[in-house]
């Protein structure tokens, strides 16, 4: 059970708009710790999506974007395209017991 | 090229030892924390452990605490987890992974470069 939940899978059509959410609680997303999003394609290392909440890292396209509200976090993709296909994290910071850093189960998102 | 490299990865029996290597290139590793994070096979992301550019902070999930060190040599570039008393739920690739500070503690930092994984199974 991750301490950030997530939707197992999310599908959406090419071109369409998808959203994936991130439940928290007040002891990470809800006291205002950052939530940050990756991708992992199948074989591949994640690589860093979006970060604080609603940044963009260069050469991440701009059909990605972030917003946080309360406990919970969302990632929205807009103009699916196949190469979108893959597993999405959120992860964020947890101050219960001695803290730790946390991820959610992970999305996968297919392209239909 | 900016990167992460692990190694020493392998089979191990339960109760064993493995040192996994993290080598970094293209950057100067000692100015920014390194952390350890796995995934079991099919499953999804858990932070195990982490240290901060100095060595003076290290961190540890429950999961690991106890059993599990974290170390660098700064005259080689590398960062080591040295992991002891084994257990099959242990299994998993290993990635070694840089992090980025949008504030100076702990809950806004994140991971930005990620190595390729290194796969660690314990299995008798």
């Amino acid at each position: 059970q991750s301490v950030l939940t997530q939707p197992s899978s999310v599908s959406g059509a090419p071109g369409q708009r998808v959203t994936i959410s991130c439940t928290g609680s007040n002891s990470n997303i809800g006291a205002g710790f950052d939530v940050h999003w990756y991708q992992q394609h199948p074989g591949a290392a994640p690589k860093v999506l979006i970060y604080a909440n609603n940044n963009l890292p260069s050469g991440v396209p701009d059909r990605f974007s972030g917003s946080r509200s309360g406990t919970s976090a969302s990632l929205a993709i807009t103009g699916l395209q196949a190469e979108d296909e893959a597993d999405y994290y959120c992860q964020s910071y947890d101050s219960t017991l001695s803290g730790s850093w946390v991820f959610g189960g992970g999305t996968k998102l297919t392209v239909l | 090229e900016v990167q992460l490299v692990e190694s020493g990865g392998g089979l191990v029996q339960p109760g064993g030892s493995l040192r996994l290597s993290c080598s970094a290139s293209g950057f100067t590793s000692s100015r920014y924390a390194i952390f350890w994070v796995r995934q079991a096979p099919g499953k999804g992301l858990e932070y195990v452990s982490g240290t901060t550019d100095n060595g003076g902070s290290t961190y540890y999930a429950d999961s690991v605490k106890g059993r599990f060190t974290i170390s660098r040599d700064y005259s080689k570039n590398t960062l080591y987890l040295q992991m002891s008393s084994l257990r099959a739920e242990d299994t998993a690739v290993y990635y070694c992974v840089k992090v980025t500070m949008t504030r100076g503690y702990q809950p806004f930092w994140y991971f930005d470069l990620w190595g390729r994984g290194t796969l660690v199974t314990v299995s008798s």
